[in-house]
């Protein structure tokens, strides 16, 4: 059974940075593109960021581009998001996601965890 | 990169059919077939629904389908049954090399 499980959520003051994980199993994690996709409370989905299966590409949306930064541990079946000079609309569920395929770019995730959620407030 | 339109909402009666839209630009939608679309019921993680304009993942009622016209795609729930009820999501690849979501549309 595929399962991803995020954390590092948490109150941060703006400015500031968190880490936030997902360690996955029940699947070759290796061989997957992973994703992190947010959303702020009472509003839609936002695409972050996808780190290619060996972890050599990375994608970001323009929203956290230079702010945001992904990157994976195949060895410990774990990708995570490194978020600098938080800002208060960076505050929403943090997703973590599975590529159903190879192609990062088709946007199609089959497997989703619950959710970090990150709350950006002075 | 803006989102994708979607209208907010959509309504309809058990056993129809709806079409939900998603517009975009000839640089996403118009230009790749790259559309999935995802289901999600309150206080849940999104669920893959359509990939590739029209494919349907294993485990995926027919009652979804997928299609796309110019800038436009669409999502069809055909036989509406009360668990379909839940907010719907198309998201579209770019030629920027990024990904962008639809706003949403609620069913109901």
């Amino acid at each position: 059974e595929v399962q991803l499980l995020e954390s590092g959520g948490g109150l941060v003051q703006p400015g500031g940075s968190l880490r936030l994980s997902c360690t996955a199993s029940g699947f070759t994690f290796g061989s997957y593109a992973m994703n992190w996709v947010r959303q702020a409370p009472g509003e839609g989905l936002e695409w972050v960021a996808t780190v290619s299966g060996p972890g050599g590409s990375t994608y970001y949306a323009d929203s956290v581009k230079g702010r945001f930064t992904i990157s994976r541990d195949n060895s410990k079946n774990t990708v995570f998001l490194q978020m600098n000079s938080l800002r208060d609309e960076d505050s929403a569920l943090y997703y973590c996601a599975k590529t159903y395929s190879s192609s990062w770019y088709k946007g199609h995730w089959d497997y989703w965890g619950q959710g970090t959620l990150v709350t950006v407030s002075s | 990169q803006s989102a994708l339109t979607q209208p907010a909402s959509v309504s309809g009666s058990p056993g129809q059919s709806i079409t939900i839209s998603c517009t975009g630009a000839s640089s996403d939608i118009g230009t790749y077939d790259y559309v999935s679309w995802y289901q999600q019921h309150p206080g849940k993680a999104p669920k893959l629904l359509i990939y590739d304009v029209s494919s349907r993942p294993s485990g995926i009622s027919s009652r979804f389908s997928g299609s796309k016209s110019g800038n436009t795609a669409s999502l069809t729930l055909s036989g509406l049954q009360a668990e379909d009820e839940a907010d719907y999501y198309c998201i579209s690849y770019t030629s920027t090399s990024t990904l962008v979501f639809g706003t949403g549309t609620k069913v109901t």
